[in-house]
This record gives structure tokens, sequence and C-alpha cells, in this order.
């Protein structure tokens, strides 16, 4: 079973829609939660850490689900820039490693 | 913003070359990594670093590979002897604190290294 499970997509939307994207994990240790996001070719650039109580950042809400494994990521008013792919990243406690999904591609056009 | 910087931005080099990529992390973090990421692939963990040795390292970091901090500003990876599947995006990252307390890491833009 892989580590950690998105969806590859591509989510193809529209300018202002809302899209959601989830992503599961194996290790039920898993600590830290993060949302990274990822321009072609260039680095994960962080987006937003995933607290249990769930957490929002202006349009991107990120909640988190411990008894099924489970991390979300919402985006309201979909922007042309919000266009990349969008990885769920897992750290489990006491260790330095993140562990990356594959990501979810997102595509936002006019 | 303080920013994690690596160089070379683009490496090519012959199969069994020895390389070495360079990274300059973020002046007050501790905590030091290097990730990977093979052409349409998901990012790889390959080793961490903190008080000057390693503190973790996946099954895909073996002997050919050694990270080393020769000086107080920059972080090194060397590839020994390249292979074909070495290549690959290589991306330094750096964190103040370890990443078990929830503490973020900062990426550089990355050394793309093919190896032919």
């Amino acid at each position: 079973r892989k580590e950690v499970e998105q969806d590859p997509g591509p989510f193809n939307v529209p300018e202002g829609a809302t899209v959601a994207f989830n992503c599961t994990y194996s290790n039920s240790a898993s600590q830290s939660f993060f949302w990274y996001r990822q321009d072609c070719r260039k680095e994960p650039k962080l987006l937003m850490s995933v607290y249990s109580s769930g957490n929002e950042d202006g349009r991107f809400t990120a909640q988190l689900n411990r008894a099924s494994q489970y991390i979300s990521l919402l985006i309201r008013d979909s922007k042309l820039s919000d266009s990349a792919t969008y990885l769920c990243v897992v750290n489990e406690d006491g260790y330095n490693k993140l562990i990356f999904g594959a990501g979810t591609r997102l595509a936002v056009h006019p | 913003e303080p920013e994690v910087t690596q160089t070379p931005s683009h490496q090519v080099t012959q199969m069994g070359q020895e390389v070495i990529l360079r990274c300059v992390p973020i002046s007050n973090h501790l905590y030091f990594y290097w990730y990977r990421q093979i052409l349409g692939q998901k990012v790889e963990f390959l080793v961490s670093f903190y008080n000057n040795e390693i503190s973790e390292k996946s099954e895909i970091f073996d002997d050919q590979f050694s990270v080393e901090r020769p000086d107080g500003s920059n972080f090194t990876l060397k590839i020994r002897s390249t292979k074909l599947e070495d290549s690959a995006m290589y991306f330094c990252a750096s964190s103040r604190q370890t990443g078990g307390a929830g503490e973020t890491q900062y990426f550089g833009p990355g050394t793309r290294l093919l190896v032919l």
C-alpha cells in the first residue's frame, strides 16, 4: 500500500469554481501534515500546514480526519494562478523525512 | 525573505562520473535535507542531516551517495559514480527544527541532473 495516496487528476475547472482534493495516508502514527504546491519543474512550496481542528487560509481550507487517515484541501473561487500540482505531504513523528504523495494536478481555465 | 539556494541549476554528466550538488540552506536553520524527483514521479526523501551527521537516510541513499557540510554555509550531496537512473531533480531543503514538531521544510529551486 502506498504511504500517501492522491487522485492524480487532472482537475480541469473554470475560474471561480470550488475544487476539493483528497489524500489518504497509511501510517497511523503520522503527526504532521501539509499541503505543498508544485509548479511545473519547480520546487515544492508550502501552501499550508494541516491541523487537527482544520484550518483556513484565505480561499484555502484544509481538514484532517485522523480516524480515517484522510486529509483534504478545498480551494474556493479558483484563480488561473492556482493551476499547479498539489502535493499531500506527511511527516512521521520523531523523524525528519517528509513523505510525499504523487500529487493532484489542477488546471484552472478562463 | 530568506531562501534556500542551489547550484548548479543544471548538470549533465557521463555515467560513472562523480558529481557534487551544492546547497546553501537558510542561515538560522539547523536541519538539512536532500530529496530527489525523477521526471514524472513523486518527490522522494534521500537523507537528513543535523549537527554534522546524518540523522536519517532512505534506501535510495546507498554507498554511492554522501553528504557534507564543509563550512558554515554550504551543504553538499556527492554522487560518486553516477548511473543513468540517477537522472532526476535534486532538491535541498532546510528547517529550523525537526519535522516531527510540524516544522516547515523550505525547498531550494533544485538541480536538474542528467546522466548520459
